[in-house]
């Protein structure tokens, strides 16, 4: 039982190139979404996604693109790096929204110079 | 929108003692508050959760109490153990059915960063 499977774990960047992050989850799960985490912020919503096909803006969506093709998986897209993108990106998946609790994945470590 | 806020940001408790971290919401409509427990390189992880209609939900040495009176909610953890180290975040959203595309999502707190002394 695999949960949520993030790939790469670890990336190093320079400014303006453009990587692709994969989210995996094997629950059947609907909801899907991409957080960043950063020293005394918490977690913040990038985007997610309702369904297949479907993806929405969350608090900080700018510089970031998302896909969900297939239910079981949700990209998020750097087109052009900065280094205020310097995170760690956590996925996480839900049965639906409000009274489930999320599955998370363990992590991408992005670095961008 | 939801804000939720999240103290203290670092506790520190002798292994054996009582951890208290405490939360506050704004959106009087938020009926769900879950825990998350997220250790060193992993992801966080679910620990235990709360729905409005319940005051306090026990969980062996963890325990979660709401006052919707006063829009908070706060984890007790009870003769903690070395391995009770970790960030902890609060949340909250709305219950909403799971039919309900809406965007009731989780609002995190910034989390807690309890330590263990031995």
């Amino acid at each position: 039982n695999a949960g949520v499977t993030q790939t790469p774990k670890f990336r190093v960047l320079k400014t303006g190139q453009s990587m692709t992050l994969l989210c995996a989850q094997d629950m059947n799960h609907e909801y899907m979404y991409w957080y960043r985490q950063d020293p005394g912020m918490g977690l913040r919503l990038i985007h997610y996604s309702v369904g297949e096909g479907t993806t929405a803006k969350g608090e900080v969506p700018d510089g970031y693109n998302v896909s969900r093709l297939k239910k079981q998986n949700f990209l998020l897209g750097l087109e052009s790096a900065a280094p205020s993108q310097t995170s760690v990106y956590f996925c996480a998946s839900s049965p639906g929204t409000g009274g489930y609790g999320y599955t998370f994945g363990s992590g991408t470590r992005l670095t961008v110079v | 929108g939801e804000n939720v806020e999240q103290h203290p940001s670092t506790l520190s408790v002798q292994e054996g003692d009582s951890a208290v971290i405490k939360c506050t919401y704004s959106d009087s409509a938020s009926n769900y508050f879950p825990w998350y427990k997220q250790e060193l390189g992993k992801g966080p992880q679910l620990i235990i959760d709360i729905r409005s209609n319940v005051g306090e939900k026990k969980d062996q040495r963890i325990a979660v109490t709401l006052n919707k009176t006063a829009k908070h909610f706060s984890l007790h953890i009870t003769e903690t153990q070395p391995e009770d180290s970790a960030v902890y975040f609060c949340a909250a959203s709305r219950l909403v059915p799971i039919s309900n595309f809406g965007n009731e999502k989780l609002t995190f707190g910034t989390g807690t960063r309890l330590t263990i002394i031995p």
